[in-house]
């Protein structure tokens, strides 16, 4: 087990509505990372946060956003659903500033776009 | 851009086989490369990860060879299991600022009994 935890495990949302996702990172980690997986394709990087503050952004649009929380739990929220949205959310946590970190993931939210 | 390409896309090995994926990466800023295995319905496990300034990395079966001059890397998978099969992704990495990992496509791997 990674420690971290994430929720819904399943989820099947409308196309323009909204959803957000939830991530527990593993104890004592300070930094939080969200992937987008598509089907049959390697996880994308969304975003990172370290220490609640926004810390690099892959090629993802705005409606895709998130929060860290002072106890380092994370939300990933997207807006104006589309159907290529339909892919498995993981959430990874790390502790930055260690060289040879590990970077642990959740076991993902599948997110279905209808 | 692709930063990691991976290979092959599948591979079918015989139980007790030895599996080989390979890795090329493009970006030399990258200095930390781990592999994960990923089952279905699963997120990602770390499997095992090495670093540009050490040439191979050995944890029981699974096997990573580096060649920083080439920018390639493998993983090599000995004696392999049925309970290997599974989705395997390089990845590449800076450390350091946003630490954002670069996956390459995945190989499945799927080890006949």
């Amino acid at each position: 087990e990674t420690g971290v935890t994430q929720s819904p495990t399943h989820l099947i949302k409308t196309r323009g509505q909204q959803v957000t996702l939830r991530c527990s990172s593993q104890s004592g980690h300070n930094t939080v990372s969200w992937y987008q997986q598509a089907l049959g394709q390697g996880p994308q990087f969304i975003f990172q946060y370290y220490r609640e503050e926004e810390n690099g952004r892959g090629n993802f649009p705005p409606r895709f956003s998130g929060l860290q929380f002072p106890n380092y739990s994370s939300e990933l929220n997207v807006n104006a659903l589309e159907l290529d949205d339909s892919a498995l959310y993981l959430c990874a946590s790390s502790l930055a500033g260690v060289f040879g970190n590990t970077i642990y993931f959740g076991e993902g939210s599948w997110l279905t776009v209808v | 851009q692709q930063q990691v390409k991976q290979s092959p896309q599948s591979l079918i090995v015989q139980k007790g086989g030895i599996s080989i994926i390979n890795c090329a990466y493009e970006n030399t800023a990258f200095d930390y490369f781990p592999w994960y295995q990923q089952f279905p319905g699963k997120g990602p496990a770390l499997l095992i990860a090495i670093r540009p300034d050490v040439s191979e990395k050995k944890e029981g079966r699974f096997t990573i060879s580096f060649n920083k001059s080439a920018k390639q890397f493998s993983l090599h998978i000995m004696d392999s299991q049925p309970g290997d099969s599974a989705t395997y992704f390089c990845a590449a990495v800076t450390q350091g600022g946003s630490e954002k990992l670069v996956f390459g496509k995945g190989t499945k791997l799927t080890v006949n009994p």
